[in-house]
């Protein structure tokens, strides 16, 4: 059973460029998260998504979105690049019912590595 | 709001010692999920143990056991015998009402051989 899939591993950025970052979850799993991961403010949500609706949205500007496809695949988005959105990102995916859950255990990918320069 | 506290930074156990990962949560919830994940030099999180708020009972899983106390709100997490292979850091993080996960800011746990 192949795991959670992030793509690119690694990118390097200028400051005022935009990336995408793309995840496909587990076979069957229908909830994607995302999560920014830096030395500082260590793991920090971003959002989820379910069924290509944005379940739960963290507090981040508006630069960070995201979006799910038909096929429960995610990516997310930053624009306007800033230094400080140099970090770990981290997709996760669950298999999630309809109904909001802490209780769901949550399958990582090995993340993107974004470095702004 | 939630709030998970992992006082401990850094251990560095010899191998074959027992080591004991702390952690204490904040929240308003009455139904909660606490878990511990490790995150290996890899990068990937990797999931080990979830304790629902209801379920104080403690238990070991193989060389892994916990101890959840709701009067203390603390979700402690011992490895016994530790190996190196165990090296990695390992996050507490705590579930709510909503699908997001808090996180605490981690424990890097070194074993020595």
């Amino acid at each position: 059973k192949a795991g959670v899939t992030q793509t690119p591993r690694y990118l390097i950025k200028t400051r005022g460029q935009q990336v995408t970052l793309s995840c496909s979850p587990i076979s069957g799993h229908r909830s994607v998260s995302w999560y920014q991961q830096t030395p500082g403010q260590g793991l920090q949500f971003l959002f989820e998504y379910f069924s290509e609706t944005q379940r739960n949205k963290g507090n981040f500007p508006g630069r960070f979105s995201g979006r799910q496809f038909s096929n429960s695949r995610s990516e997310m988005n930053v624009s306007t690049l800033e230094l400080g959105d140099s970090a770990l990102y981290l997709c996760a995916s669950s298999f999630s019912s309809g109904s909001y859950s802490g209780a769901n255990v949550l399958t990582f990918g090995a993340g993107s590595r974004l470095t702004v320069l | 709001a939630q709030k998970v506290t992992q006082a401990q930074t850094e251990i560095s156990v010899v191998e074959k010692e027992d080591v004991t990962l702390d952690c204490v949560y904040e929240t308003r919830d009455t139904t909660y999920y606490l878990f511990w994940y490790k995150q290996p030099p890899s990068g990937e999180l990797v999931f080990l143990i979830r304790r629902n708020s209801f379920d104080e009972q403690n238990e070991i899983s193989g060389r892994y056991s916990w101890n959840f106390q709701k009067s203390t709100s603390s979700f402690n997490f011992t490895i016994t015998a530790s190996q190196v292979v165990d090296s990695a850091v390992y996050f507490c993080a705590l579930g709510g009402a909503n699908s997001k996960l808090t996180f605490g800011k981690g424990i890097t746990l070194s074993v020595r051989p």
